[in-house]
């Protein structure tokens, strides 16, 4: 199992442009997250999915959007990209969200530079 | 609202000195607790849950909910646990995951 996969790594944009982190996951899991972490902050909650076609705002869901055409797939869309979107995002998933199914595995980050 | 709050940032320890990393949270009714751990360039993971009450690579976390805490504890502490660490929280109801803004553990030679 490759887990939970995010693209791209590395991510320099401009002010104004769009871009989408795409994410999949293989362990046929339910739950599925993206957070963004600042420097010196904790994770915070972007949206999350509890099943395909099933999507919900987090913590900060402000100047993205998300869909959940699929079990595996998250993508997160950034639109008219801004300074204050410059951070690490993970994507994550989970069987559950409770009890002991409701360990979460996450990706390898996502590095976005705005400027 | 804060839900997770992890005091220290940086936390260093000697190899085989006690290490405890700390975390308090607020959350009114019966929350599930959890340690995650970064190591250098590994992928954020799950180390213990608070419902499973068990030791792995020798730490322990007890959730006292008088004062609020589950804090992360070893006797020991070993170089290979120098990593980034972060306390989380799982309400009983709801879909939301909160994390600590993390502490990083520097184990000394």
């Amino acid at each position: 199992n490759a887990g939970v996969t995010q693209t791209p790594k590395f991510r320099i944009l401009k002010i104004g442009q769009s871009m989408t982190l795409q994410c999949t996951q293989d362990m046929n899991h339910n739950y599925m997250y993206w957070y963004r972490q600042d420097p010196g902050m904790g994770l915070k909650l972007i949206y999350y999915s509890v099943g395909a076609g099933i999507t919900d705002k987090g913590e900060v869901p402000n100047g993205y959007n998300v869909s959940r055409s699929t079990t595996e797939d998250f993508p997160l869309r950034l639109e008219l990209a801004a300074p204050s979107q410059t951070s690490v995002y993970f994507c994550a998933s989970s069987y559950s969200s409770k009890g002991a199914g409701n360990t979460i595995y996450f990706g390898e980050g996502s590095w976005l530079t705005v400027v | 609202a804060q839900r997770v709050t992890q005091p220290e940032k940086l936390l260093s320890v000697f190899k085989g000195a006690p290490v405890e990393l700390k975390c308090n949270y607020s959350y009114s009714g019966s929350p599930e607790l959890f340690w995650y751990v970064q190591y250098s360039r590994q992928r954020l993971q799950l180390l213990l849950r608070h419902i499973s009450r068990e030791s792995i690579k020798g730490f322990t976390a007890d959730l006292n909910k008088g004062e609020t805490s589950f804090h992360l504890k070893k006797p020991f502490a070993q170089e290979e646990d120098s990593a980034m660490y972060y306390c989380a929280l799982s309400g009983r109801t709801g879909n939301q995951f909160y994390f600590g803004t993390g502490t990083s553990l520097t184990v000394i030679p």
